[in-house]
């Protein structure tokens, strides 16, 4: 079965400082994994998403994402923190066979500190 | 500008009233998607739809119904016997259809309480 798991319910970083949002996944064959942000009373936005290629994925508001196939790993990033940051970020994952379900993990909620 | 459009924001339901939670898209995606998201539990699939007239259930469905009579539309019914009704509910779309790799898009959710 798929899930996801983001192992920090929170994440404080000082603005300016580079940031990592935590994610592990687990899927039969090849994922297709997604980055989302969701601000207060609002829906999610898309960020970034890893198909295949390069497992370096750039997206939206500066920032990246680092697939890890040895560890399974999906961690957001970015160089350079800003408040606007701030915000609730999930991870999601589909298998890339199979029906069209994304499984979304609990979300981390990133605190940045002026 | 394309998007997806639900409708009420917030919505009060009453004991043993059922209430319908409205959701359109004009980016004429085939899949569309129900979530509930309660704090500290990320997002749960109520019900998705692949394609017009055909719907299936997600992992919490008991409680609650669809209907996918267009393809635009999509909306979920809150029954009497969704006991928890209370939380903040979001439709998105997708197009599976073009290799799995496309993302959904969100609505702007309705938070539903009990009154």
């Amino acid at each position: 079965a798929q899930s996801v798991a983001q192992p920090e319910d929170q994440v404080n970083v000082a603005e300016g400082n580079p940031l990592t949002v935590k994610c592990t996944y687990s899927v039969s064959g090849n994922p297709y994994l997604f980055w989302y942000v969701q601000y207060p009373n609002r829906g999610l936005q898309f960020l970034l998403k890893y198909i295949t290629g390069d497992n370096l994925v750039k997206g939206s508001y500066g920032f990246e994402a680092e697939f890890n196939k040895s560890q399974t790993s999906f961690h957001l990033k970015k160089p350079s923190a800003l408040v606007s940051d701030s915000a609730l970020y999930f991870c999601a994952v589909r298998a890339s066979w199979g029906d069209d379900k994304i499984i979304f993990g609990k979300g981390t909620r990133l605190h940045i500190l002026p | 500008d394309g998007g997806i459009t639900q409708s009420p924001k917030y919505l009060f339901r009453k004991e043993g009233q059922n209430v319908t939670l409205s959701c359109e898209q004009n980016l004429n995606h085939d899949a569309m998607y129900w979530y509930r998201q309660d704090p500290g539990q990320g997002l749960r699939l109520i019900y998705y739809s692949q394609i017009v007239n055909d719907f299936q259930k997600g992992d919490i469905a008991e409680g609650y119904s669809v209907s996918r009579e267009k393809k635009e539309s999509f909306p979920l019914t809150v029954t009497s016997a969704q006991k928890n009704p209370t939380a903040f509910y979001l439709c998105a779309s997708s197009n599976p259809g073009t290799g799995g790799g496309e993302p959904q898009h969100f609505g702007d959710g309705t938070r539903l309480s009990i009154l």
